[in-house]
């Protein structure tokens, strides 16, 4: 059970968008803690889509985003492409644990 | 271009010790905090710790005393070894690198399978 809930599952046509929720608590995301999105491919390496809530690297398309409010964090994706198909982690930082900690993972499906 | 690698065996026997290597190339281990994941087949992603060069690490205190990171700076190198292995154990191992926040990790490798059976 990850410490962080998000959706198993999202869809969208080509063109539309998503929203990908992720849900902590009072000890990770509500405490402050920054959130990052991971996009991964199977047979690839993660790659770091968001971080600090809200900042994309270098080569991210603006198509992708992220906002966090409370407890919770979102990643969003406008206009839609075949190539976003993949599983879409969250993860922040937990000081009860002490512990780096993820969300279950989202796969995205494009109609 | 920042490379991550792993690399190690593809099965381990149930109680042994894997040791897996992390070769990174594009960047010097010496100045970044490294990482270790896994992610069991069909379940989430499991930080399992981090280290730095000056012999910093943080582990997750849920594998308790099971799991030692350390550095080879001659090969650009860093290692996880997991004693006592069981079935629970059998996962995809990532290695990463912490990234621009301290708290995210900017580049992954591809991760290595590693299964435990007899």
């Amino acid at each position: 059970q990850s410490v962080l809930t998000q959706p198993p599952s999202v869809s969208g046509a080509p063109g539309q968008g998503v929203t990908i929720s992720c849900t902590g608590s009072s000890s990770n995301i509500g405490a402050g803690y920054a959130v990052h999105w991971y996009q991964h491919l199977p047979a690839t390496a993660p790659k770091l889509l968001i971080y600090g809530n809200n900042n994309r690297p270098s080569g991210v398309p603006d198509r992708f985003s992220g906002s966090k409010s409370g407890t919770s964090a979102f990643l969003a994706i406008t206009g839609l492409q075949a190539d976003d198909e993949a599983d879409y982690y969250c993860q922040s930082y937990d000081n009860s644990l002490s512990a780096w900690v993820f969300g279950g993972g989202t796969e995205l499906t494009v109609l | 271009q920042v490379q991550l690698q792993e690399s190690g065996p593809g099965l381990v026997r149930p109680s042994e010790t894997l040791s897996l290597t992390c070769t990174v190339s594009g960047a010097s281990i010496s100045s970044y905090y490294w990482h270790w994941i896994r992610q069991p087949p069909g379940k989430g992603l499991e930080w399992l710790g981090r280290m730095f060069i000056r012999g910093t690490t943080d582990y997750n205190t849920s594998l308790k005393s099971r799991v030692t990171m350390s550095v080879d700076t001659s090969k650009n190198q860093f290692s996880l070894k997991v004693e006592s292995m069981t079935a629970a154990d059998t996962a995809l191992y990532f290695c990463a690198r912490g990234g621009y926040t301290g708290y995210d990790l900017d580049y992954w490798g591809r991760g290595t399978l590693v299964t435990v059976s007899s």
